[in-house]
């Protein structure tokens, strides 16, 4: 089946600094989502981005589908922007089901 | 509408009991999905229906577990005789066909 990796796995920043996420996928996709998991487990939708690039305030995504990897941009970073950023993907073989990265564990520092 | 709902929001329970959970999905969603994550790890795929038949099972899965969707609404999740490796948060999510996914809070399942 399709494998998600997703780097760096952690990543500790100071306030006000920028990053950027990686997501590699092994196989063609058709859907591709970006989630940020809050301390409460809880996953909220960042981007919705099988191709292409958006941007939501501080944070913007690109999706490069004939490369296979997608990445996260989350600039001027904030406390509340700590926890777990996962990429998750839908293969083309006919299935619907999410398979997901590992995650990336973001802490920002005052 | 305010997304989608899970109950209970938390569970403990003693092993070998079965316990079973509920998921209310976006009300125009026709599509219905269970994950299960354990510490660490990202969520894993357990099922889903469209409606209410159940389309693709994982082999995470086992003949404990059982999902219905019965009018293609809410869904529910039973395990029968839990284990301590069933510890884990299940988490719901609902979409409609071909667009992005939206989880519920999940529910966190302590087997004791």
């Amino acid at each position: 089946g399709i494998q998600v990796e997703q780097s760096p796995p952690d990543l500790i920043l100071q306030e006000g600094a920028n990053s950027t996420l990686r997501c590699n996928f092994s196989d063609s996709v058709n859907n591709l989502q970006w989630f940020h998991q809050n301390p409460w487990g809880q996953l909220i939708n960042l981007f919705y981005i099988p191709s292409g690039t958006k941007q939501n305030g501080r944070l913007s995504a690109t999706t490069v589908a004939t490369e296979r990897y997608s990445l996260l941009y989350i600039s001027s970073s904030q406390t509340t922007d700590s926890g777990v950023y996962f990429c998750a993907v839908v293969g083309t073989s006919g299935t619907y089901k999410y398979i997901f990265g590992t995650g990336t564990r973001l802490k920002v520092l005052a | 509408d305010t997304g989608v709902s899970q109950d209970p929001r938390h569970k403990i329970t003693k092993r070998g009991q079965n316990v079973t959970f509920r998921c209310d999905p976006i009300s125009e969603h026709n599509r219905l999905y269970w994950y299960r994550q354990t510490l660490g790890q990202g969520p894993e795929f357990l099922t889903y229906f469209q409606n209410e038949a159940q389309l693709e099972k994982s082999r995470l899965l086992s003949d404990r577990f059982s999902a219905e969707r019965p009018k293609g609404s809410f869904s529910t999740l039973e395990i029968q005789r839990t284990e301590q490796g069933d510890s884990a948060m299940y988490l719901c999510a609902s979409s409609l066909v071909g667009s992005e996914q939206f989880f519920g809070p999940g529910t966190r399942l302590t087997v004791l």
